[in-house]
């Protein structure tokens, strides 16, 4: 089954501490991006890749960090200097050909900071 | 600065009836619209896509309409089930941006009533 995964679904962790949330798809695409939630508020893009080892900020890249060191893989890193990191955050991924990009989700995290 | 807007935070109809989500948007480059459906604490799921060459496309239950004079674009649901409760994302794009990024709404709660 081609999908996305995001692990894990909850994750709990104390203020000050850098967290890595984790996504893989195996739909062969491209394109990777990852976006954030909050309550009452549309989905808000935090970086984006097109290709292995190349990434752009989205629009609230600060405190936050990326790889793509396999087409595969795009791991999110929530640090410390994220200022209220508590939200849902998905990952999504697309293909690039034709420009009807059309992006498929993983089920999301949950990260609460305590 | 909202480029999509989804006025209606909340639309509540009877099962059987017409469920209509609009949205509306400020960027005149933009030329391709989706429509992602979301239920709570899961991934946001495509539904239904248009682009601007076209006024209307028809998937099953569900219709988008397209008017680009008054950069508007409506989600038609007909029948309404109560399955179909979740909350609506309207999305855009540039087919013509080397971003491939999509920007959201807010977002409209749908509440079909048995």
């Amino acid at each position: 089954d081609g999908g996305i995964t995001q692990s894990p679904k909850y994750l709990f962790r104390k203020e000050g501490q850098n967290v890595t949330l984790s996504c893989e798809q195996n739909l062969n695409h491209d394109a990777m991006y990852w976006y954030r939630q909050d309550p009452g508020q549309g989905l808000r893009l935090i970086y984006y890749s097109q290709i292995v080892n190349d990434f752009q900020k989205g629009d609230i890249a600060e405190g936050y960090s990326v790889s793509r060191e396999k087409k595969e893989s795009f791991p999110l890193t929530v640090t410390s200097a994220q200022k209220n990191p508590t939200a849902f955050y998905l990952c999504a991924s697309s293909i690039l050909s034709g420009g009807y990009n059309e992006q498929f989700f993983g089920p999301g995290t949950r990260l609460t900071v305590l | 600065d909202q480029q999509v807007k989804q006025n209606s935070p909340s639309l509540s109809v009877q099962e059987g009836r017409i469920s209509i989500l609009n949205c509306d948007y400020t960027n005149s480059m933009f030329d391709y619209f989706l429509w992602y459906k979301k239920y709570p604490a899961e991934g946001p799921t495509f539904l239904i896509s248009i682009s601007s060459i076209k006024d209307k496309n028809e998937d099953g239950r569900f219709t988008v309409f397209l008017n680009k004079s008054a950069k508007h674009l409506s989600l038609h649901i007909v029948p309404s089930q109560p399955g179909d409760s979740a909350v609506y994302f309207c999305a855009a794009s540039e087919r013509g941006g080397s971003n491939y990024k999509l920007t959201f709404g807010k977002g409209t709660l749908l509440t079909v009533n048995p």
